[in-house]
């Protein structure tokens, strides 16, 4: 079975740009999460989506992040303009409706903002 | 937000020692798991715990829910240089702070 699939990678960008994460969960897997996770520090979570639904957003920055999950499997995470403060890795996990507690993660992005 | 401890932060190790972790909360939990990140990875699942008082083994890890939900241990017996790593306790409630990772004990085990 396929794990967490995550890209980039790595990202670089110029303070002020624009960036867009991709995320595929574990096939079948209807809760995904979205955390930022810095040096040193566990996961943060910024959005968690039940399906389509986003049902905890209270953490992400709205006013640069935005998140979608269309069709309830692939999500996006992206930042508008980015910060120097962004620099982090961004790590994209999913769950089962049967085990939500019990979380899959992907091997993240990490973003430098310069 | 709310934080859940975990102590000690930092632990180096003898290859071959023992190693425990502790994580706290200040209120009742529902269920509490654990994670492992090696250096540069990303977060693997270890376990579940669910029940007051439970106690889970895997190998060499032993895993303990206390008997009032608010807190729970990690236990190596004769670490190994595979088990360096960060563990993460990340407690679930039906409260307030669903899905908080706790701030991670980095293990470092000297060959």
């Amino acid at each position: 079975e396929a794990g967490v699939v995550q890209s980039p990678r790595y990202k670089i960008i110029e303070k002020k740009q624009p960036v867009a994460f991709w995320c595929n969960p574990i096939s079948g897997h209807n809760t995904l999460y979205w955390y930022l996770q810095n040096l040193g520090q566990g996961p943060e979570l910024l959005i968690r989506y039940e399906n389509e639904e986003a049902v905890d957003d209270s953490q992400l920055p709205k006013d640069r992040f935005s998140a979608e999950r269309l069709k309830g499997v692939d999500s996006t995470l992206k930042i508008q303009p980015a910060e120097l403060g962004d620099s982090a890795v961004y790590l994209c996990a999913s769950s089962s409706f049967h085990s939500t507690d019990t979380q899959y993660f992907g091997p993240g992005t990490r973003l430098t903002v310069l | 937000g709310q934080q859940v401890m975990q102590i000690p932060q930092y632990q180096h190790v003898q290859e071959g020692e023992d190693f425990t972790t502790y994580c706290n909360s200040s209120t009742t939990l529902s269920n509490i798991q654990w994670y492992k990140q090696r250096p540069g990875g990303h977060p693997v699942f270890l376990i579940q715990l669910v029940k007051s008082g439970e106690v889970k083994k895997q190998k060499r890890l032993t895993f303990q829910f206390g008997e009032a939900k608010k807190n729970s241990s990690l236990h190596i017996t004769a670490t190994q240089t595979t088990d360096v790593g960060t563990y993460f306790c990340a407690p679930t409630t039906s409260g307030t702070y669903k899905y908080i990772f706790g701030t991670g004990t980095r293990l470092k085990v000297l060959a």
